[in-house]
């Protein structure tokens, strides 16, 4: 089993729709998890910490459920803008941060 | 207040020639990771340095690549003798405490082997 794991997508959804995206990740020990975005041959950029017990930012929403080890984000609203992979990152404690492959996201107009 | 930099951007190198990579972390940051991307792949963890000290390097290859980050200026990323499977983007994140914290990324370098 993979350590961090995503679907790949693509999600196409149009303008104004709401989209989640789901992660798993292997190891029980993991103490801190993020969002990212990357954008077609940039580098990640930091969306979102995910807490326990669970965090808001403006029109994006992030979820962490421990008992199934597993990680949510949710967008709002969807914007042209909001079109890029989005990656969940997992570390347990003085680890490397693991990185999944991402789900790509695209909004239509 | 800058952010993580790296340089150069781009880099060709033939086969066999030596690339150096430049991480210069976020002002504050001591702790900087490096990180290789191939096409279509997710992110591969390859070294974490402190100053002066590699903390982890279990994700670098054991031949031709080397880190460092020393006392006074950048870290560096060295490839010796660099094959075509070398090429990918190279980036540097830094934070501020330890690897439990977030991390924020450089632009990378895109190595190119010819």
């Amino acid at each position: 089993r993979k350590e961090v794991e995503q679907d790949p997508g693509p999600f196409n959804v149009p303008e104004g729709a709401t989209v989640a995206f789901n992660c798993t990740y292997s190891n029980s020990a993991s103490q801190s998890f993020f969002w990212y975005r990357q954008d077609c041959r940039k580098e990640p950029k930091l969306l979102m910490s995910v807490y326990s017990s669970g965090n808001e930012d403006g029109r994006f929403t992030a979820q962490l459920n421990r008992a199934s080890q597993y990680i949510s984000l949710l967008i709002r609203d969807s914007k042209l803008s909001d079109s890029a992979t989005y990656l969940c990152v997992v570390n347990s404690g003085n680890t490397p941060l693991v990185f999944g492959k991402g789900t790509r996201l695209s909004v239509i107009a | 207040n800058a952010g993580v930099m790296q340089n150069p951007r781009h880099l060709v190198r033939r086969r066999g020639q030596e690339a150096r990579l430049r991480c210069s972390p976020m002002k504050g940051h001591s702790h900087v990771y490096w990180y290789r991307q191939l096409p279509e792949e997710g992110l591969k963890f390859m070294v974490y340095l402190q100053k002066e000290n590699i903390i982890d390097e279990s994700g670098m290859p054991k031949e031709r690549f080397s880190a460092e980050f020393p006392k006074e200026g950048p870290s560096i990323l060295r490839i010796q003798q660099v094959v075509r499977g070398d090429s990918a983007a190279y980036f540097c994140a830094s934070s501020p405490t330890g690897p439990q914290d977030e991390q924020y990324f450089g632009p990378g370098t895109r190595l190119t082997v010819t």
